[in-house]
């Protein structure tokens, strides 16, 4: 059962645009969420994350928003590029284990 | 600054053959984990390890062996390949608990 969910499978936007990108999860005990770009035939690699006890972190474009209460967390991406253009992993951390989201593939449109 | 190394890239297996995943690091992190990358369920975690000579389960660990006998390396091991581990394996390692991780490129492995 996945603790992770990520339920949008696909996101496109326009170039310029706002990317928001969604993601649920089911287990209290996580205590810190990261966020993973991929691109194909690459290994993921870290975005951004955040620590159960904030909700809100911020680097350059990219900003993730955490409600504990709803168990939601989200990354937005102002503006969208085309270099964005990947798959995007949602993660979760408690007991040294990560869990990971089933990904949702964002494609900017020029 | 080679990060996480995977080799090989890609396989193809016979079912019943065994085979093992390399994996090496030089960024002298304690974790590493192995994933598989399957369609529509992200990556899943199969074992990983918190320093040299301790290794754990994760949530899929049915037909694979690790051992970590020194910090850089963590080798997976398929004892008889069958067509359901055909997939793409995923080496990470981080510097601590709430580190980011670091992945490797991956290994394609089909079984046929």
């Amino acid at each position: 059962d996945q603790q992770v969910k990520q339920n949008s499978p696909s996101l496109s936007v326009q170039e310029g645009r706002i990317s928001i990108l969604n993601c649920d999860y089911t287990n209290s005990m996580f205590d810190y969420f990261l966020w993973y770009k991929k691109y194909p035939a690459e290994g993921p690699t870290f975005l951004i994350s955040i620590s159960s006890i904030k909700d809100k972190n911020e680097d350059g474009r990219f900003t993730v928003f955490l409600n504990k209460s709803a168990k939601h967390l989200s990354l937005h991406i102002v503006p969208s590029q085309p270099g964005d253009s990947a798959v995007y992993f949602c993660a979760a951390i408690y007991d040294y284990k990560l869990s990971f989201g089933a990904g949702t593939t964002v494609t900017v449109r020029a | 600054n080679a990060g996480v190394t995977q080799t090989p890239k890609f396989q193809v297996l016979k079912t019943g053959q065994s085979m093992t995943l390399q994996c090496a690091q030089d960024m002298n992190h304690e974790y590493m984990s192995w994933y598989r990358q399957d369609p529509g369920m992200g990556l899943r975690l199969i074992h990983y390890s918190v320093g040299a000579g301790i290794t754990d389960q994760g949530e899929v660990p049915n037909g694979y062996n690790v051992s970590r006998s020194t910090t850089e390396d963590f080798p997976l091991r398929l004892l008889s390949a069958a067509p359901s581990q055909t997939s793409v394996y995923f080496c990470a390692s981080r510097g601590g608990v709430a580190q980011p991780q670091h992945f490797g490129d991956g290994t394609r492995l089909s079984i046929l």
